[in-house]
């Protein structure tokens, strides 16, 4: 079967501070895909990076970066130099061989001034 | 922006009434697949469309059913509504079924009294 596990429901970080958003994940095809999103509460969710499963390096885009450890099935998004608008709900998904994004339950982030 | 629309926003329904929502994909994607969002819950996948064919459903009842047209947009259509229904309906295209980036649109949000 396939899970995502996100164990933290709700972080404060300080402005212009980084911080780590956890997330474990259970799966049993060989090849897959992990996801970041942040879901503001307009309600869109948006997409932020993306993991495979047979990249070598750490993904990273802007001030978003994932730190992958395929042996221990982490996929943890490190946000670096927060900033207000960052506060927001973030899901970490997997995607496998059933063609279908599974969720996390979330983490919702505060960013303090 | 996405260029993937959602309509409409907002949405009342009555128990035991049909809703239909709708979705334009990006340009160019032939995937949609349509998740439900509970409040306070990470999204469930209800079914992918892929070329106008059914392409994998998730835990959902028939009376939860769908489209997708030539042009690739889609409707989802719930019968027979429930209280349970309530939630945010998302709606999101990749191009090819293991797309590596899927876009969401903005959410239907529908609420069943």
């Amino acid at each position: 079967a396939q899970k995502i596990t996100q164990t933290q429901p709700g972080m404060f970080v300080q402005e212009k501070e980084a911080v780590t958003l956890d997330c474990t994940y259970d799966t049993s095809d060989p090849s897959y895909g992990l996801f970041w999103y942040k879901q503001p509460s307009s309600g869109e969710m948006i997409f932020l990076i993306y993991q495979g499963s047979y990249d070598q390096q750490n993904a990273t885009e802007g001030r978003y970066s994932l730190n992958f450890q395929k042996a221990r099935k982490s996929a943890n998004l490190v946000i670096s130099a927060s900033q207000l608008g960052d506060s927001a709900m973030y899901f970490c998904a997997l995607y496998g061989a059933t063609n279908k994004l599974i969720f996390g339950t979330g983490t919702l982030l505060a960013v303090q001034p | 922006e996405t260029g993937v629309t959602q309509s409409p926003t907002h949405l009342i329904k009555t128990r035991g009434q049909q809703v239909t929502l709708r979705c334009s994909s990006q340009s160019g994607h032939n995937t949609v697949s349509w998740y439900q969002q509970a409040l306070g819950q990470g999204p469930q996948f209800i079914f992918q469309y892929y070329r106008e064919e059914e392409n994998g459903r998730g835990n959902f009842p028939p009376r939860f059913s769908g489209l997708q047209f030539p042009n690739y947009s889609s409707e989802l259509n719930v019968n027979a509504l429930e209280l349970d229904d309530s939630a945010l309906y998302l709606c999101a295209s990749s191009l090819a079924i293991r797309g590596t980036e899927a876009f969401f649109g903005q959410g239907t949000r529908l609420t069943v009294v």
